[in-house]
């Protein structure tokens, strides 16, 4: 049950793009399309941004979107904004279990 | 609308025990799967248990299996988790998450299990 690995931060500046990636096994990211991902500022609890690899919850900008390939999903948020600014957590089934990432920090500079 | 209050939370010593219960309201609760997912304080989220919306099913992440139990009670919307023999690697805030059509679409805000002599 170890965890998916996520880089510790990534950042990107006002209206430019950015990608997190999360890389898991055979056994969980690259067998299952029950990839999600979440977004959390400091002190407040995770909110659901994408689901299903790519699918999005209402309320969530298209500015956000998934994909998978293998082992390894990603998150990319494109025309990054200010708010944009917190910790990002994928995570995936693993058959019997769920398993998150480490965390990313994203920096809008 | 969605609510999802957890309570229960604080300081215990190593060794003890500790129940957190989560108040769900806003939606049919006996319809749902159930999640506690828990963090370390400035660390990553951790699945830590589910069940199934009849209580006929539990799955338990590896490290915390015989030593918590998760629960519900349909009849007043609620979710538990019973916490014995505690570590101090236990301390985090645990929050009580609706999983609904394989995500994690709702979340409480937290309480937090301080494990500590």
């Amino acid at each position: 049950q170890s965890a998916l690995t996520q880089p510790r931060s990534v950042s990107g500046s006002p209206g430019q793009s950015v990608t997190i990636s999360c890389t898991g096994t055979s056994s969980d990211v690259g067998h299952y399309n029950y990839i999600s991902w979440y977004q959390q500022y400091p002190g407040k609890a995770p909110k659901l941004m994408v689901f299903g690899v790519s699918e999005r919850p209402s309320g969530v900008p298209d500015r956000f979107s998934g994909s998978k390939s293998g082992n390894t999903a990603s998150l990319t948020i494109s025309g990054l904004q200010a708010d944009d600014e917190a910790d990002y957590f994928c995570c995936s089934f693993a058959g019997t279990h769920w398993v998150f990432g480490g965390g990313t920090k994203l920096t809008v500079l | 609308e969605v609510q999802l209050v957890e309570s229960g939370g604080g300081l215990v010593q190593p060794g003890g025990s500790m129940r957190l219960s989560c108040a769900a309201s806003g939606f049919t609760f006996a319809t749902y799967w159930m999640t506690w997912v828990r963090q370390a304080p400035g660390k990553g989220l951790e699945w830590v248990a589910n069940i199934k919306p009849d209580g006929s099913a539990r799955a338990y992440v590896d490290s915390v299996k015989g030593r918590l139990t998760v629960s519900r009670d349909n009849g007043k919307n609620s979710l538990y988790l019973e916490m014995n023999s505690l570590r101090v690697e236990d301390t985090a805030i645990y929050y009580c998450v609706r999983h609904s059509n394989w995500r994690f679409d709702y979340w409480g805000q937290g309480t937090l299990v301080t494990v500590s002599s």
